[in-house]
């Protein structure tokens, strides 16, 4: 079964930093691109970031470009969001969602979701 | 910047058929796939729709996508609609400069 599974969320003062990250299973990783879409609470779905496969290529939205990160770890399985100079207005549920292909274009497979607070 | 809009709400009846529409601006829909997620009320999405028309796995064919390039347009049409199909929908597609949009999402109500 394919699967994804988000970890990292949790409460974090304005200006700090935090890493997400994800891990696959159930498909071949490397072959398919990676992205990070958050909700915030009541509101609807915002594309953040995404990776290919290879990692060769990033993509952010402008709302977090400069102070997001995303990177992959190939051989772990694993997907990353580093994220810092974090603002109240980052305060999401963070969903990783495995790509359909590897050069990405839309969402395939979601997870469960992690939860980033910030508040002082 | 290619932007995408859907109504923020719709309701129809049980056994019945409720069409979605996802209109974009600032480009052209059908130069990029689109997909549709559900999601449930506390739930994570899911994808129902993905390449415009194309079904996932265990997804059911009461569910069904199209484009309409004469209004620029996404549309998502669920057939003998079942009081399970009541969530939120978004759109989404690739924006040209790097990006990828999601339609603000409509609320599907099911009564």
């Amino acid at each position: 079964e394919v699967q994804v599974l988000e970890s990292g969320g949790e409460l974090v003062q304005p200006g700090g930093s935090l890493r997400l990250s994800c891990v696959g299973s159930g498909f071949t990783f490397s072959s398919y691109g990676m992205n990070w879409v958050r909700q915030a609470p009541g509101k609807g779905l915002e594309w953040v970031s995404v990776i290919s496969g290879g990692g060769g290529g990033t993509y952010y939205a402008d709302s977090v470009k400069g102070r997001f990160t995303i990177s992959r770890d190939n051989s772990k399985n694993i997907v990353y969001l580093q994220m810092n100079s974090l603002r109240v207005e980052d305060t999401a549920v963070y969903y990783c969602a495995k790509d359909l292909e590897e050069a990405p274009y839309g969402m395939d497979v979601w997870g469960r979701g992690t939860t980033v607070t910030v508040s002082s | 910047n290619f932007m995408l809009t859907q109504p923020h709400s719709v309701s129809q009846s049980p056994g019945k058929t409720v069409t979605i529409s996802c209109t974009g601006s600032g480009g052209t829909i059908a130069d990029n796939y689109v997909q549709w997620y559900q999601q449930r009320p506390g739930s994570a999405p899911t994808t129902v729709i993905y390449d415009d028309n194309q079904r996932p796995s265990g997804v059911p064919d009461r569910f069904s996508g199209s484009i309409d390039s004469s209004s620029n347009s996404a549309s998502l049409t669920i057939s003998g609609l079942k009081t399970e199909d009541e969530a939120d929908y978004y759109c989404q597609s690739y924006d040209s400069g790097d990006h990828w949009v999601f339609g603000g999402g409509t609320k599907l109500t099911v009564l």
